[in-house]
């Protein structure tokens, strides 16, 4: 069974640096790609990464480009996600995804709260 | 940018069908994906690749998709089945995933 948890959402200030983890099982975690997606208190579902099975590519909106990274360490099934000169707009919930192919997602985590707030 | 529009609500009665759209240009010629949301947990996959379901979703949850609009029809609705729905696509040019706003289904 595929197991994702995500850890390290805080509470942190305008201008922070944040990092989650994911802590990944149940499959062999190098084969797949996998995701971010975010959620805003009471908004929809946003795409933030994503990142090839060898971590040699990764992919981002425009938006968010030059302030998230993705990143991830095969050896030890974990995904993160580097956030830079957080916002307000910032503040959801993160979502760890494994891509079931690489056009959708296929199996997510219970999320992580990240808040940014002065 | 590849916009995806969705009514924001729809309200059925237990035991009819529920239709969700989701409205985009050309959408008929890319790959849809749908995913349920209850209060407080993560999305769930109910349709992939348009019209196939993952093991575990029942049949009477199906989708379609043809020209600009992709279509999740669920059939005998109950209680069970009030969620948001999002669907969502790929863009294989750009390499970049988008979602549609989503629809908050209701049942009467």
């Amino acid at each position: 069974e595929v197991q994702l948890l995500e850890s390290g959402g805080d509470w942190v200030q305008p201008g922070e640096s944040q990092r989650l983890s994911c802590a990944a099982s149940g499959f062999t975690f190098s084969d797949y790609a996998m995701a971010w997606v975010r959620q805003a208190p009471g908004k929809g579902l946003e795409w933030v990464a994503t990142i090839s099975g060898t971590g040699r590519a990764s992919y981002y909106p425009g938006s968010l480009k030059g302030r998230f990274a993705i990143s991830r360490d095969n050896s030890k099934n974990t995904l993160y996600l580097q956030m830079n000169s957080l916002r307000a707009g910032d503040t959801a919930l993160y979502y760890c995804a494994k891509h079931r192919s690489l056009g959708n997602f296929g199996s997510w985590g219970p999320g992580v709260l990240v808040t940014v707030s002065s | 940018s590849f916009a995806l529009a969705q009514p924001p609500s729809v309200s059925v009665a237990p035991g009819q069908t529920a239709t969700i759209t989701c409205g985009g240009n050309k959408i008929g010629s890319k790959s849809v994906h749908w995913y349920r949301q209850k209060p407080g947990e993560a999305p769930v996959m109910v349709v992939f690749d348009d019209t196939a379901r993952p093991s575990g979703i029942p049949e009477r949850i199906s989708g379609a998709n043809a020209a600009n609009t992709a279509t999740l029809t669920i059939s005998t609705v109950d209680a069970g089945d009030e969620a948001d729905y999002y669907c969502q696509v790929w863009d294989s040019d750009s390499d970049h995933w988008f979602f549609g706003g989503g629809t908050k289904l209701t049942v009467l």
